[in-house]
């Protein structure tokens, strides 16, 4: 069965530090990848995705997230964090053919502290 | 603006009622979506459409119908509503290469 797992359920990140978001599927065949991220009260927006090629990949918002199919595994990174970051961040899994279904993951609640 | 807008932005429904939530698109996309967001659990797809006329069930579909008539609308209803459907619903669209637009969503409390 298609699954993504996002192992932090809150994550506190001082403003200025890094940042990386963990994300991991199981999925029967190379899935496309993506990240989206919603502020409160507000639907989902697309930070980045993955179809093919290289494997590090540049979103908006000065956030990159890197593929590791050996790790099953597509962690979301940013160099330093805005007070304006904090939010909820989905990591989510279509497949490559057919209709494009989303499994997402549970989220991570990302906190900014000054 | 261009976009996916949902209607009604909040609802509260006494258990055993009925009702409509609405979803409309105006960037002609063939793909619409209606899924539920529940703490803890992300969002599980309810149902889904490829175009007019074709429908199918997602990963949650039991006590929600859905029907798509036009490229543009693709309304959910609740036929029974229940105190497990109390979520919030997002419908989004999108297009041939993974561009989903999701509204901002419809928070439902049914009592």
């Amino acid at each position: 069965a298609q699954s993504v797992t996002q192992p932090d359920i809150h994550i506190t990140v001082s403003e200025g530090a890094s940042l990386e978001l963990r994300c991991n599927y199981s999925y029967g065949a190379t899935p496309y990848l993506f990240w989206y991220v919603q502020s409160p009260g507000q639907g989902l927006q697309l930070l980045l995705k993955y179809f093919s090629g290289d494997t590090l990949v540049q979103g908006i918002k000065g956030f990159e997230a890197e593929f590791k199919r050996s790790q099953s595994s597509f962690n979301l990174r940013k160099p330093s964090v805005h007070w304006s970051d904090a939010a909820e961040y989905f990591c989510a899994v279509g497949p490559n053919t057919g209709f494009q279904k989303l499994v997402f993951g549970t989220g991570t609640r990302l906190l900014v502290s000054p | 603006n261009a976009g996916v807008t949902q209607t009604p932005k909040f609802q509260v429904l006494k258990t055993g009622q009925s009702m409509t939530l609405q979803c409309a698109q105006d960037m002609n996309h063939e793909y619409m979506s209606w899924y539920r967001q529940d703490p803890g659990m992300g969002l599980r797809l309810i149902h889904y459409s490829v175009g007019a006329g074709i429908t199918d069930q997602g990963e949650v579909p039991n006590g929600y119908n859905v029907s798509r008539s036009t490229t543009e609308d693709f309304p959910l209803r609740l036929l029974s509503a229940a105190p497990s459907q109390t979520s919030v619903y997002f419908c989004a669209s999108a297009d041939g290469n993974y561009g989903y637009t999701f509204g901002s969503g419809t928070r439902l409390t049914v009592v």
